[in-house]
């Protein structure tokens, strides 16, 4: 399996601009999560689905933030307008069952942002 | 709520050295730990696990043990080696929730 991937590696921006990052699960999990890090906040967790669906949304920092997953093999973070405050390195990761239940984490190697 | 408390880094050690990372945490009922380790350019992989008191997780040399009396998750190993220089991730999640709560994380660094 090829793991969770992301799109891209590397971002950089200018402040204002739209961003889009990208994430296909591994086949077959029914759960997607975004994580944000950063030096001064850690890992810090932005939204989760559920077979597509979102679950819990409340650690998108604000209205900037939006996340979709129109199918269970691609999701979407989009950050329009970005400010310099949010550069950090995003994470997708997925699983095959809910993490309350025994789920196994599997992280995609991120996309590290920089808004100039 | 509930929160995960690391000590922090960086951490440096010789090879061969004995490496204790600690780790404490805050929680209602009694949730699951985990270890998730980051190498340089990558995303986390869980490291071990435990799931409820007195459990220890193990894997690759590391060991930690879950200790429900002092709400603790330390993570040990014997003898680390340069390749395990990387970011330990201490985590926790709680009953009746899919949400992962991470501590910030310790860089250890083991040199020759």
């Amino acid at each position: 399996d090829a793991g969770v991937i992301q799109s891209p590696r590397h971002e950089v921006t200018e402040m204002g601009q739209e961003v889009t990052l990208r994430c296909k699960p591994i086949s077959g999990h029914d759960y997607l999560f975004w994580y944000r890090q950063t030096m001064m906040r850690g890992l810090e967790l932005l939204i989760y689905f559920n077979n597509n669906v979102p679950i819990d949304d409340s650690g998108m920092p604000e209205d900037r933030f939006s996340a979709k997953m129109p199918n269970a093999s691609f999701s979407t973070l989009k950050i329009q307008p970005s400010e310099p405050r949010d550069s950090a390195v995003y994470f997708c990761a997925s699983s095959l069952t809910g993490l309350g239940a025994g789920g196994k984490l599997f992280f995609g190697s991120g996309t590290q942002l920089s808004v100039l | 709520g509930d929160s995960v408390t690391q000590m922090e880094g960086p951490v440096t050690l010789s090879e061969e050295a004995f490496l204790t990372i600690n780790c404490t945490y805050t929680a209602t009922g009694y949730p699951s730990l985990f270890w998730y380790v980051q190498y340089p350019g990558e995303g986390l992989q869980l490291l071990l696990k435990a799931t409820k008191a007195d459990d220890k997780g193990s894997n690759k040399g590391f060991e930690a043990t879950y200790r429900k009396e002092t709400t603790s998750f330390h993570l040990e190993k014997g003898s680390v080696q340069v390749s395990d220089s990387a970011v330990y991730f201490c985590a926790l999640i709680g009953k009746n929730t899919d949400k992962l709560i991470f501590g910030t994380g310790t860089r250890l660094q083991v040199f020759p």
